[in-house]
């Protein structure tokens, strides 16, 4: 079953705007992560933030985490053309000795020039 | 190798027959995953291995479908009597020791079945 669902499904904004992308899951969990995807390529992991951590910047990225919703957004501040991809949450399920991922459907932006 | 390398990475078969995909993890790398990913959905998990041993193959979807991994490091991932439904990327990605958790993943293998 799908653990992460991110949510819009499709996003398409303007070069410079920023891009929010959310991500809702079901059980408790000890780390949530996204990553991007471009088109027919493989996932690259994008940041990593613990249960136990609020928010976390690396770069134009700012990742929030907010366990008592369950819910985790991804804001990618003054987009470029190329961010252009799908981007997908995954969530590491607490209690879990395999380390197994569990991955939304993901969110297509696209960022128009 | 420097990333994770899978092989083919387009296979075109016919229904029916059987398929080997191939995975070589990044060099050191214990565990490895197969993950599926139909058209515009998300990622399928299949199965993982810790060196060479399947501790959850939970994610296979029959008993078509198996998984070896040897030398604790290369992977093959072996479709028998293809259905049409089989088609879809099938995407490897391995860990080690010392990850945080993040997944490194190779391209994938596209796998289009007539």
């Amino acid at each position: 079953s799908q653990q992460g669902e991110e949510d819009p499904q499709a996003l398409s904004i303007q070069e410079g705007e920023n891009a929010t992308m959310n991500c809702s899951y079901k059980t408790s969990i000890n780390n949530l992560q996204w990553y991007r995807q471009n088109s027919g390529r493989g996932l690259v992991h994008l940041i990593l933030i613990r249960s136990n951590e609020r928010e976390k910047h690396s770069g134009r990225l700012r990742v929030t985490l907010d366990t008592s919703k369950k819910s985790s957004s991804l804001l990618i501040t003054a987009s470029r053309a190329a961010d252009t991809a799908s981007y997908f949450c995954a969530t590491d399920r607490s209690g879990g000795s395999n380390y197994k991922l569990t991955f939304g459907k993901g969110t297509l932006l696209t960022v128009n020039p | 190798g420097a990333g994770v390398s899978q092989s083919p990475s387009n296979k075109v078969t016919e229904k029916g027959k059987d398929v080997e995909l191939r995975c070589d993890p990044i060099s050191g790398h214990t565990a490895l995953y197969w993950y599926r990913q139909s058209l515009g959905q998300g990622l399928e998990f299949l199965i993982y291995f810790q060196g060479n041993s399947a501790p959850d193959k939970s994610g296979l979807p029959s008993d078509r479908f198996s998984a070896e991994r040897t030398g604790g490091s290369v992977s093959t991932l072996t479709i028998q009597r293809t259905q049409q439904e089989d088609s879809a990327v099938y995407l490897c990605a391995s860990r080690g020791l010392a990850s945080t958790g993040e997944l490194f993943f190779g391209e994938g293998s596209r796998l289009t079945v007539l």
